[in-house]
């Protein structure tokens, strides 16, 4: 069961990009990897997922070295907006049940400012 | 295409009461979860379905909480009785099969329990 650790917070300002890195030292073989956003007093909502090597879609990007041990959600040029809670999860693309793997753990909490 | 929904939003109980969350999932996602998220934390994981059988409910404390998901789609959650830690926001998502990485997920009942 992978356990992924995180940045508790980070502060940004508008127009930077913002890159939050999550350490999962025991991904398993079959494991992806899978960001999600929250933001107050909504539900979580999927940003990007992948297996290795870079992933890129209108709204992130995801890096992912050949040893898989980490990951880098990196956010261009962010707004206000994006002022929220980002959660890093590892996990079977066909988990069918037992232990439990769609665990997420506290976030990062992101602060953009102007 | 409408997204899960959940009711009610809101709910406000004394301890030893009982209570009921209901969940309508996407349209076609055989995959439906329920999450407990206490404030301040990441959701947890309670129970997930694929289409009307338990895949995994072993974070469930079986002893207060149940859930049913008849004819493989809209779902119940129930707590009977509510103690005072179960205040939190209630969350129901749903996936495709097989990506159960990809979750959907409604806006969440906020539970608090007096």
């Amino acid at each position: 069961l992978a356990k992924t650790t995180q940045p508790i917070s980070m502060d940004s300002y508008e127009g930077q990009e913002v890159n939050i890195t999550c350490s999962h030292n025991n991904i398993a073989t079959n494991d992806y990897i899978t960001w999600y956003q929250q933001f107050p007093s909504q539900g979580p909502r999927f940003i990007i997922q992948g297996y290795k090597t870079k992933v890129t879609n209108e709204v992130a990007s995801l890096f992912i070295p050949a040893d898989r041990k980490s990951s880098t959600l990196s956010l261009p040029r962010v707004s206000l907006s994006d002022t929220a809670v980002y959660y890093c999860l590892v996990g079977d693309e066909n988990y069918g049940g037992s232990q439990g793997n769609l665990i997420f753990g506290k976030g990062t909490k992101l602060s953009v400012k102007p | 295409e409408a997204g899960v929904a959940q009711s009610p939003r809101y709910k406000i109980i004394e301890k030893r009461q009982s209570v009921a969350f209901w969940c309508n999932p996407i349209s076609g996602h055989a995959t439906l979860y329920w999450y407990q998220q206490i404030l301040g934390q990441g959701p947890k994981l309670l129970i997930q379905f694929q289409n009307n059988g338990v895949v995994d409910d072993s974070q469930l404390p079986k002893d207060r909480f149940s859930a049913e998901r008849l004819k493989g789609v809209d779902s119940t959650l129930k707590i009977q009785p509510a103690k005072l830690e179960d205040s939190a926001v209630y969350l129901c998502a749903s996936s495709l099969v097989p990506r159960q990485n990809e979750q959907y997920f409604g806006p969440g009942t906020r539970l608090t329990v007096t």
